[in-house]
């Protein structure tokens, strides 16, 4: 069984440009979620995916959006970026059919905004 | 909005000490998560708890699920060196729209550190 897994590992952006973030659910899940995880924190939830579709937002703005594709893989996609976007972002997938509160996460795209 | 605060927001023990730390919420959770997170990864989930009162164990982790159903304790008996890592508390948001599966809300985490 194969788990999540996120490209790419790192990433350098200057200030005002855009980055596109990717993530593989793990197999057997429908349902991906994304989080942002500044320095010392814990992650916080930008957005969810499900059956293509956006099912709940955090509280980020309209520049970070999202899709998904139909074999459940994802993307994140951050536009302007500001300084204070540079943070660990993090894949989540749980399983069809329940259990979704039960996340389980990539090991994360590190973002360095300059 | 919903806030989670863990405690103690860092440990430093000795191997073979037994770790206890807990979370606590303004509001009420009906799931409470536990999550381990090392350096450079993922968080790794530890424990699911689903009903109030409910105690669960993953070896030498056990997790309890408050009666109030504000608060979690997460106990690890004879630590380990490899036990060293950020313990988080989640538990799903009520305010983030569509279904409320999957939409986590994580405390600030508890860095643990073990001397051998």
């Amino acid at each position: 069984e194969t788990g999540v897994t996120q490209s790419p590992t790192h990433l350098i952006k200057t200030r005002g440009q855009q980055v596109t973030l990717r993530c593989s659910s793990q197999s057997g899940h429908n349902t991906v979620s994304w989080y942002q995880q500044a320095l010392g924190q814990g992650p916080q939830f930008i957005f969810q995916y499900y059956r293509e579709e956006e099912n709940g937002r955090g509280n980020f703005p309209p520049r970070f959006s999202g899709l998904q594709f139909p074999n459940y893989s994802s993307e994140l996609n951050v536009n302007a970026l500001e300084l204070d976007d540079s943070a660990l972002y993090l894949c989540a997938s749980s399983p069809i059919g329940g259990g979704g509160n039960e996340q389980f996460f990539g090991p994360g795209t590190r973002l360095t905004v300059l | 909005g919903q806030q989670l605060n863990q405690s103690p927001q860092s440990m430093f023990i000795q191997e073979g000490e037994d770790v206890s730390m807990n979370c606590t919420s303004s509001s009420i959770f009906n799931t409470w998560l536990w999550y381990k997170q090392d350096p450079g990864e993922g968080p790794v989930l530890l424990i699911a708890l689903y009903k109030a009162g409910e105690l669960t164990s993953n070896g030498r982790l056990t997790a309890q699920f408050g009666i109030t159903r504000k608060d979690s304790f997460l106990n690890i008996s004879a630590s380990i060196p490899s036990d060293v890592g950020i313990y988080f508390c989640a538990g799903p948001s009520a305010n983030a729209g569509g279904t409320s599966y999957g939409k986590l809300t994580f405390g600030q985490g508890t860095i643990l550190t073990v001397h051998p």
